[in-house]
């Protein structure tokens, strides 16, 4: 079965530092990958998604993530955090044959330190 | 285009008691999802629409919750003889097409209590 694993429940990291967010995927095929923000009370949006070609992919916010089948993962970073950035971050996995639901982890908890 | 949108936004009910949430999806998009989000957790799948069929339901929707999607426009969870355990943010999607690929838009939720 499809499962979705982010290792880090909380990460703190002071602004202006690196940031990498750690998601490890298990499924059989290649899978469509993606990585979701949800801030409190708002709802959850779409930072980047891979599905085939080039593995490093960009998104928005200045955040990218890098596919590495070798290891089942697909890491989000991005060079210097914002305290804006502080927010809750979901890796997810999909494919063809599930009908377009979505696997998600249970999350990861950014604090951003001044 | 004005996002997916949910109501209520937040709903205290007493056990045993039915509710029922509404979903407007984006206009033009064909696939309506229902996810379920519990403190700490990630979403978790309970069922999708393709238009007005419901094509696929979660062991986790018990015999005590209904979707329904009439026109292939809004829909509506329905949760009968509500429990405690079912005390969760639920979430409503919504995407153009029926590639897995595709991004699925996010409402806000609803937030439900039972008391």
């Amino acid at each position: 079965a499809q499962s979705v694993t982010q290792p880090d429940i909380h990460i703190t990291v002071s602004e202006g530092a690196s940031l990498e967010l750690r998601c490890n995927y298990s499924y059989g095929a290649t899978p469509y990958l993606f990585w979701y923000v949800q801030s409190p009370g708002q709802g959850l949006q779409l930072l980047l998604k891979y599905f085939s070609g080039d593995t490093l992919v960009q998104g928005i916010k200045g955040f990218e993530a890098e596919f590495k089948r070798s290891q089942s993962s697909f890491n989000l970073r991005k060079p210097s955090v914002h305290w804006s950035d502080a927010a809750e971050y979901f890796c997810a996995v999909g494919a063809d044959n599930q009908g377009g639901k979505l696997i998600f982890g249970q999350g990861t908890e950014l604090s951003v330190k001044p | 285009d004005t996002g997916v949108s949910q109501d209520p936004r937040h709903k205290i009910t007493k056990r045993g008691q039915n509710v029922t949430f509404r979903c407007d999806p984006i206009s033009e998009h064909n696939r309506l999802y229902w996810y379920r989000q519990t403190l700490g957790q990630g979403p978790e799948f309970l069922t999708y629409f393709q238009n007005e069929a419901q094509l696929e339901k979660s062991r986790l929707l018990s015999d005590r919750f209904s979707a329904e999607r009439p026109k292939g426009s809004f829909s509506t969870l329905e949760i009968q003889r509500t429990e405690q355990g079912d005390s969760a943010m639920y979430l409503c999607a919504s995407s153009l097409a029926d590639s897995p690929a595709d991004e699925q838009y996010f409402g806000p939720g609803t937030r439900l209590t039972v008391t």
